[in-house]
Formats: structure tokens, C-alpha cells, sequence
């Protein structure tokens, strides 16, 4: 069965520490994956997706085939950074998948 | 483009009552999700419509839960006879996923925060 496992529900990190969020996946066939990212009052949007392979605000994401994993991470991490970040995974019939979610927060 | 609207923000009723939450996609998207939030839960995948069909309602609740996108006009989540358990964030995502394209990504409604008396 397709499932999505973010298995922090909360993070922190100092500013300027190098942060990453975990997601692992569990998926027959060929996944894409994304980072969905809600800030403070916000609505909920795309942060990137493992099939574009770029860096949005410092972050990277690369996808693990082998761990069935799509971490997230940024070398430094900034107070801005902090929000409710969920992974997402999109396989057959177009359905997603989204973890629980990890609320990281950045300590000044 | 004004993005995906959903209506209303907050929803009160009392138990036993019926609460229907709209959701107008992005223009030029024909592809509607449903996602509910528990409290301190994620999100979780309920239904997903095109224009007159429902595609995957897997998540959707057996009893009391209904979901439309009529060719005009917003989608619809119906909840019959609302318990307390309902109270959640309901969210909305549009996609302009076209049948047979690759997945695209999901736009997301402010969601409709339901609260259940």
C-alpha cells in the first residue's frame, strides 16, 4: 500500500545549523515526490518536487530509490524557515499521499 | 488568477446538522482533492474529482460524507449529520491535470475550518 512517513512530528534547529526533515515512502511502481511547505497563516504550496531536481530557498531534496526516502535539507538553516513542511508522494490514478508532517522550527 | 477559493473559512453547526463546504478551483483547472486535517494529525487524502466524476473517493467515510464538482459551478463536500468528530480543517487542491499527463502540482484553497458544537 502506498504511504507516505515523516517520523518527526516536531524539530528544531539554530539558526545557521544545517536542518534536515525526514520522509521515507513506501511505493510499488515509480513515485513522484514532492515537499509541501504552510507557513505561519498561510495556505499550503509547493516547495519542490524531486522530478524538477533544483534548490528552492536553500533547500534540496533528493530522491533515494534504494531507502525509499526523500529528505529534505538546507546546509543553513534561517528563521524564515520555519513552517509545517509535508512530504507528498503522487502515484497511480493521480492520487497524493501526504505524510503527517514535521513543524520545524529555526531558534535565533 | 485569485487561486483556489473555498468557502466558508469557519463553519459552525451543531451535531446533527449539515455542513457543505464549496470549493472553486484555479481557472482553467478541472481537477478537485478533498483533504481533511484532524487536530494534530496531517493531511489526509479523502476524494478527488474531475467535472461530473468522482475518480477516488477511497478516503472518504462510508456513511454521511458526499462529494460533487458539477459541470458548473464549485465542488461540493456534503456532511450529513455532523458528530463532533468532524471538526477538522477541510482543504481543497486543484490541479490543471490533464487525463493521461504526467502528475502535476496541487494548489491549495485557505480551507474551511469546521467546528462542530
Amino acid at each position: 500500500a502506498q504511504r507516505v512517513t515523516q517520523p518527526e512530528k516536531l524539530l528544531s534547529v539554530f539558526k545557521g545549523a544545517p536542518v534536515e526533515l525526514k520522509c521515507n515512502y513506501s511505493y510499488s511502481g515509480s513515485p513522484e515526490l514532492f515537499w509541501y511547505v504552510q507557513y505561519s497563516r498561510q495556505r499550503l504550496q509547493l516547495l519542490l518536487r524531486h522530478i524538477s531536481r533544483e534548490s528552492i530557498k536553500g533547500f534540496t531534496a533528493d530522491l533515494n530509490k534504494g531507502e525509499t526516502s526523500f529528505h529534505l535539507k538546507k546546509p543553513f538553516a534561517q528563521e524564515e524557515d520555519s513552517a509545517m513542511y509535508y512530504c507528498a508522494l503522487s502515484g497511480t490514478g493521480n492520487q497524493f499521499y501526504f505524510g503527517t508532517g514535521t513543524s520545524l522550527t529555526v531558534i535565533p | 488568477n485569485a487561486g483556489v477559493m473555498q468557502n466558508p473559512r469557519h463553519l459552525v453547526r451543531r451535531r446533527g446538522q449539515e455542513a457543505r463546504l464549496r470549493c472553486s478551483p484555479m481557472k482553467g483547472h478541472s481537477h478537485v482533492y478533498w483533504y481533511r486535517q484532524l487536530p494534530e494529525e496531517g493531511l489526509k487524502f479523502m476524494v478527488y474529482l474531475q467535472k461530473e466524476n468522482i475518480i477516488d473517493e477511497s478516503g472518504m467515510p462510508k456513511e454521511r460524507f458526499s462529494a460533487e464538482f458539477p459541470k458548473e459551478g464549485p465542488s461540493i463536500l456534503r456532511i450529513q449529520q455532523v458528530v463532533r468528530g468532524d471538526s477538522a480543517a477541510y482543504f481543497c487542491a486543484s490541479s490543471p491535470l490533464a487525463s493521461g499527463a504526467p502528475t502535476d502540482t496541487q494548489y491549495f484553497g485557505p480551507g474551511t475550518r469546521l467546528t462542530v458544537l
